[in-house]
């Protein structure tokens, strides 16, 4: 069965620093990824895409970038972290080549910048 | 453009009835239901594939109409554990693209 891993749960870093989130997918091959960010009491906010390992559309300008070195493998990064950017982190993955594809998230990382 | 949820949010007794909707100004290829839990990452509900479908599982239902660029979920007999916010979500695709969007979020309380 597929499952997906997002690390770490909780964070905390001063403003300035790097970012560096990981998620990885299992059971499963050439997989759509996805970054969410979810501010306090808000909605899903779509951050980065992937259909391929190098491809990556990013949906919103920011500070942040995302990077696919490996087909299960999507990166979320950072080299200088704002206030702003505190919020629940969420990788999701799904199904390619399928019109009927749906989302399944990690678990989350929930970011505080300070 | 993320599709709009209504209500934004809503109060229940415990075994009233909700409905939550879903509404996108593009056009729906098909539509997927999720609910998450304070702190937690969203949970896959239901998925409806094409336009007239309505689904069910226990006592939350959903339907699609693909004309109108809407869905709805409905719950039934609302119980403590619906308690949550619930998305709407979708994906374009369009090959290559696979972009999945969320809706704007209902936030559901059921009290006791």
């Amino acid at each position: 069965s597929q499952t997906i891993h997002q690390w770490p749960a909780t964070l905390v870093q001063p403003v300035g620093s790097p970012l560096s989130l990981e998620c990885t997918v299992e059971g499963t091959s050439n997989p759509n990824l996805y970054w969410y960010r979810q501010a306090a009491g808000r909605g899903l906010q779509l951050l980065f895409y992937s259909v391929g390992i190098g491809q990556i559309s990013s949906e919103v300008p920011q500070n942040l970038s995302a990077s696919r070195p490996q087909d299960r493998q999507f990166i979320l990064s950072s080299k200088k972290l704002l206030l702003s950017d505190s919020g629940f982190y969420l990788c999701a993955w799904s199904l390619s080549g399928t019109g009927a594809t749906y989302a399944f998230f990690g678990q989350g990382t929930r970011l505080t910048v300070v | 453009q993320q599709p709009v949820q209504s209500p934004q949010a809503v109060i229940l007794r415990e075994g009233e009835d909700a409905v939550i909707n879903c509404s996108s100004s593009k056009a729906l290829y098909s539509v997927h239901w999720y609910r998450q839990k304070h702190g937690e990452a969203p949970v896959f509900l239901m998925i409806l594939l094409k336009g007239g479908e309505q689904k069910g599982h226990d006592k939350i239902s959903a339907s699609f109409n693909e004309k109108k660029q809407q869905s709805s979920l409905y719950l039934t007999a609302s119980q403590l554990s619906y308690s949550g916010t619930y998305f709407c979500g979708t994906a374009n695709p369009r090959p290559g693209t696979y972009k999945y969007i969320f809706g704007t979020g209902t936030r559901l309380k059921v009290l006791a």
